[in-house]
C-alpha cells in the first residue's frame, strides 16, 4: 500500500540553524500538507502546495519557513532561523484529486531546537 | 476559520464495551468534509473514518461510526466492541473546501482488559 515517507525521523539542531524537512508525498497525489504537533498540544496547519505554488498559509507560517517541490517526488519543508518553539512533531500529509479524497500523513519528523 | 471543540479530554472503555468521542465544530463552509483520526503512542496518524458534509447517511468503517448532525455541527465517533488496540488519543477533524485539516484537542481513550 502506498504511503507518505518522512526524513529524518528525528533532527536536533542549535538555535539559529536551518534545517529541511523532508517528505515524499504517495506518488499520483496532488495536494500536499506540513503540519505541526507541539508536545502535548493540537495539530496545527502550517501550509498547502498545489500545483507547485503555496495554496494557503496560516499565521505561524511567516517567512522563516518555505516549502519546495524540487522534483517530481520531494515535498519540503525549510525553516532559515529555528527558535526553540519550533520544537515539534512536524507531519508531511498528501491527497489526490478529488475535495473528499483522505489526506495521509507521513509517521513525522520529530525536531528538537537546543 | 473553523474552531473543533472535543470535549472530553480522557475517556475510557472495557474491552468488547462500546465507547463515543463526542465532537463540535464551528464552520462558515457549505461544502467539507470531517475525518476522525487516531494517534497511538508512536505519534502516527492514523485514519479511522471520513464522512461527506452532503450526504445525510452516517459512516460506517467495521466497528467504527459516526454520528453526524450537520445542522447541530455535531460529529460522534462510536467505537464497538472495543479492542486494546484501540487505545490512541482520537483526534476530530474537519477540512476546508481548500482541504485544510482543523484538529480538535484530542481525547486520549485508554482500553481496560
Amino acid at each position: 500500500e502506498p504511503e507518505v515517507t518522512q526524513t529524518p525521523s528525528h533532527q536536533v539542531t542549535q538555535m539559529g540553524q536551518e534545517v529541511i524537512l523532508r517528505c515524499v508525498p504517495i506518488s499520483n497525489h496532488l495536494y500536499f500538507y506540513w503540519y505541526r504537533q507541539i508536545l502535548g498540544q493540537k495539530v496545527e496547519f502550517l501550509v498547502s502546495f498545489y500545483n507547485n505554488e503555496i495554496s494557503e498559509k496560516s499565521e505561524i507560517f511567516d517567512d522563516q519557513f518555505s516549502v519546495e517541490r524540487p522534483d517530481g517526488s520531494n515535498f519540503t519543508l525549510k525553516i532559515r532561523s529555528t527558535k526553540l518553539e519550533d520544537s515539534a512533531m512536524y507531519f508531511c500529509a498528501s491527497r489526490g484529486r478529488r475535495g473528499a479524497d483522505t489526506q495521509y500523513f507521513g509517521p513525522g519528523t520529530r525536531l528538537t531546537v537546543l | 476559520a473553523q474552531t473543533v471543540t472535543q470535549s472530553q479530554p480522557e475517556m475510557s472503555v472495557q474491552e468488547a464495551e462500546t465507547v463515543t468521542l463526542s465532537c463540535t465544530y464551528d464552520t462558515s463552509e457549505s461544502d467539507y468534509y470531517l475525518f476522525w483520526y487516531k494517534q497511538p503512542p508512536s505519534r502516527q496518524m492514523i485514519l479511522v473514518i471520513r464522512q461527506e458534509a452532503y450526504k445525510q447517511q452516517n459512516a460506517t468503517e467495521n466497528r467504527f461510526s459516526v454520528n453526524f448532525q450537520k445542522a447541530a455541527k455535531s460529529f460522534s465517533l462510536k467505537i464497538s466492541d472495543s479492542q486494546l488496540g484501540d487505545a490512541a488519543m482520537y483526534f476530530c477533524a474537519p477540512s476546508s473546501t481548500l482541504g485544510r485539516l482543523y484538529f480538535g484537542r484530542g481525547t486520549q481513550l485508554t482500553v481496560w482488559p
